[in-house]
């Protein structure tokens, strides 16, 4: 079955940028999805297919996919940036979705 | 507006099925592209998908806990429903409904867009 690979955890003072990586054989043939979850909330949808931006969603955060790794950006990063961050692709081989284990983005 | 909900018990019993209803609001469990997926949670640990379901009745199972599981809806009442069977403490988690999308062609791909709040189910005697 397909895995993906995050870091267990990023660090970023606010006002940087903040880079989380998610590691898969090809991934840049598939789609990949990044999720937001707050401590205690339910996960948000924060960059679908790649790079595109849900509405309400802020401009600061971006995605990229090529090679082996997909990337999401968060510029200018915040205090309410913290959080979990899961990547997510479907594997049409098995018809499952798969999730990388989660990074925890600190913001120092 | 599209809002999802789960209900359900909050403890059951080692050995005991757990059924947990996911109530959906402004979309159509009827529409093609769209469908109810669920997704738990263990207490700090990752996201995990569960089972996925659509309104031509496709579904997909993950494949550890696929002979546990069933999922069914009720289009009429916009409610999916989960059925997990011989319960054990591991399964204690927060269960999460979630619409999930289909996109792309003729290589598809899905995501959630939305999720309800979460339910959270404690298994023990």
């Amino acid at each position: 079955s397909y895995e993906l690979t995050q870091p267990p955890s990023v660090s970023a003072a606010p006002g940087q940028t903040a880079r989380i990586t998610c590691g898969g054989h090809n991934i840049g043939t598939r789609s990949v999805h990044w999720y937001q979850q707050r401590p205690g909330q339910a996960p948000v949808l924060v960059v679908y297919d790649d790079s595109d931006r849900p509405s309400g969603i802020p401009e600061r955060f971006s995605g990229s996919n090529a090679g082996d790794t997909a990337t999401l950006t968060i510029s200018r990063v915040e205090v309410g940036d913290e959080a979990d961050y899961y990547c997510q692709v479907w594997d049409s081989s098995s018809h499952h979705v798969v999730f990388g284990g989660g990074t925890k983005l600190t913001v120092l | 507006q599209v809002t999802l909900k789960e209900s359900g018990p909050v403890l059951v019993k080692p050995t005991e099925t757990l059924t947990l209803t996911c109530t959906v609001s402004g979309f159509s469990l009827s529409n093609p592209r769209m469908g109810v997926t669920w997704i738990r949670q263990p207490p700090g640990k990752a996201l995990e998908w569960l089972v996925q379901s659509f309104s031509n009745d496709a579904r997909s199972y993950g494949s550890s806990l696929k002979s546990r599981f069933t999922i069914s809806k009720d289009t009429s009442k916009s409610q999916v429903v989960l059925t997990m069977t011989n319960m054990d403490p591991v399964d204690t988690a927060t269960y999460y409904c979630a619409r999930i999308l289909e996109a792309g062609a003729p290589y598809y791909y899905y995501y959630m867009d939305v999720w309800g709040t979460g339910t959270t189910v404690t298994v023990s005697s």
